[in-house]
C-alpha cells in the first residue's frame, strides 16, 4: 500500500506571498499526482493533474512539479481566495487505487 | 456541465447498510469513464472508497473491500454505494466523482457531487 504523506500539516502565508507545499510518497507513483483545493464546506476541487497539468480554469499562479515520491505545489501569489486545504492524491496502476494525503492547510499570516 | 448530485438517508444505525446513490446529468454515464466514491469524516481528510467503470467492474480500497459494494445503473444514469455493517467511524460526509486521466498520466477525479452527510447513530 502506498502511503502519502504532506508537509507542512499547517502554512501561514501572508497574501501576495508565495506559498509552496509538499507531498511524498512512500514508493514511487511515477508522474500519477493530482492536487485539489478544499474549502470548508465545499467539495474539493481539483487543481492539477499528472504532478504538473493544470485543470481547466487553473490560474496560472498554481504550479505542479516532482517525479516518483517528491512532489511539490507552488501557488506563487497568493490571493484571498487560496486560503483552503490542499490534498495531494495519487494513483496506482496496479490494482488501480488511489490515495489521498493527509492535507495541507494554508492560513492567513 | 458535467454534474453530479448524492442522495441517501442521513441517519444510519449500527451495524445496518448504508445506501447512497449519485445521479449524473450532462453526460451519460454508459459513454465511458470512471465513476467512484469518496469520503470525508468531520474534520479529517479524505478517503478513496472505490470505483466502478461504465461496464460494471470495480475496484474498491482494500482497508474497506469487504463491506463495500459499488454499482452502475445505465438506464438511470446514476450509480450507487453500499457500506455494510456500519460504526461510527463510518460517519463522514460521502462524495461521488467522475474519475478522467485515459490521456494524461494517473487517474484523478475531475468532476465531485456536493457531498452527503451520513450519520452512523443508534
Amino acid at each position: 500500500e502506498i502511503v502519502m504523506t504532506q508537509s507542512p500539516a499547517t502554512l501561514s502565508v501572508s497574501p501576495g506571498e508565495r506559498a509552496t507545499l509538499s507531498c511524498r510518497a512512500s514508493q514511487s507513483v511515477s508522474s500519477n499526482l493530482a492536487w485539489y483545493q478544499q474549502k470548508p464546506g465545499q467539495a474539493p476541487r481539483l487543481l492539477i493533474y499528472g504532478t504538473s497539468t493544470r485543470a481547466t480554469g487553473i490560474p496560472a499562479r498554481f504550479s505542479g512539479s516532482g517525479s516518483g515520491t517528491e512532489f511539490t505545489l507552488t501557488i506563487s501569489s497568493l490571493q484571498s481566495g487560496d486560503f483552503a486545504v490542499y490534498y495531494c492524491q495519487q494513483y496506482n496502476n496496479w490494482p488501480p487505487t488511489f490515495t489521498f494525503g493527509p492535507g495541507t492547510k494554508v492560513d492567513i499570516k | 456541465q458535467v454534474q453530479l448530485q448524492e442522495s441517501g438517508p442521513g441517519l444510519v444505525k449500527p451495524s445496518e447498510t448504508l445506501s447512497l446513490t449519485c445521479a449524473v446529468s450532462g453526460y451519460s454515464i454508459s459513454s465511458g469513464y470512471l465513476w467512484g466514491w469518496i469520503r470525508q469524516p468531520p474534520g479529517k481528510g479524505l478517503e478513496w472508497i472505490g470505483n466502478i467503470y461504465h461496464g460494471g467492474t470495480t475496484y474498491y480500497n482494500p482497508s474497506l473491500k469487504s463491506r463495500v459494494t459499488i454499482s452502475i445503473d445505465t438506464s438511470k444514469n446514476q450509480f450507487s454505494l453500499k457500506l455494510s455493517s456500519v460504526t461510527a467511524a463510518d460517519t463522514a460526509v460521502y462524495y461521488c466523482g467522475r474519475v478522467s486521466g485515459a490521456n494524461s498520466p494517473g487517474y484523478y477525479f475531475d468532476y465531485w457531487g456536493q457531498g452527503t452527510l451520513v450519520t452512523v447513530s443508534s
